[in-house]
């Protein structure tokens, strides 16, 4: 089973920051990779396909990047919106399907 | 629009049963093989089953194998979720997701608004 790890657990970032969030996988996965934001009460929405194509109606401040075993998500210019949980997954080497264990962006 | 729609979550007892549904529309559910992934309360996504297009191809997390067993009806657009043998750690919210592969990868492209089980006595 591939181990997805995110990191940090938790980033407190003020509004209009950049940031940047991390995922390893426990071996390569190509470019096998996807991000999901997850907001409160909501279901997860997919942001970033294939390691770094985003998806249909993402905003340009979303990007992804990587392959192999290290990836990222950068968000250019954090909006209120974005204060979220974000999920890296990994469809290379499945079943299963593994996810990382989140990170959540807080408001400073 | 593609919509996803679970329904028959509840409250269970420790072994008993729960079939959850998931009516899709919007797209041709039969072209796409789709998932069932949970949350429990507090807790990151897990992958639960998997299943493709004519259901030849089934798979299952560990931790319900031979307790969950998915299926479709691709005549009536839903895809399903039986739930046997519950345990408290099932307790979750259920979501169905579409499976899209394109580009020489697959991702969970759309999610249902996901269906809550609870299981306790």
């Amino acid at each position: 089973e591939i181990v997805m790890t995110q990191s940090p657990g938790t980033l407190s970032v003020s509004p209009g920051e950049r940031v940047t969030l991390s995922c390893r996988a426990s071996q390569s996965i190509s470019t096998d990779l996807a991000w999901y934001q997850q907001r409160p009460g909501q279901a997860p929405r997919l942001l970033i396909h294939g390691a770094s194509n985003r998806a249909t109606g993402i905003p340009a401040r979303f990007s992804g990047s990587g392959s192999g075993t290290e990836f990222t998500l950068t968000i250019s210019s954090l909006q209120s919106e974005d204060f979220a949980i974000y999920y890296c997954q990994q469809f290379n080497n499945w079943p299963p399907i593994t996810f990382g264990q989140g990170t959540r962006l807080d408001i400073k | 629009e593609v919509q996803l729609v679970e329904s028959g979550g509840g409250l269970a007892k420790p072994g008993g049963s729960v079939r959850l549904s998931c009516a899709a529309s919007g797209f041709s559910f039969s072209s796409y093989s789709m998932n069932w992934l949970r949350q429990a309360p507090g807790k990151g996504l897990e992958w639960v089953s998997f299943i493709s297009t004519g259901g030849s191809h089934i798979y299952y997390a560990e931790s319900v194998k031979g307790r969950f067993t998915v299926s479709r009806d691709n005549g009536k657009n839903s895809l399903y979720l039986q739930m046997d043998s519950l345990r408290a750690e099932d307790t979750a919210v259920y979501y169905c997701a579409r499976e899209y592969c394109g580009g020489g990868t697959c991702y969970s492209d759309y999610w249902g608004q996901g269906s809550r089980v609870t299981v306790s006595s």
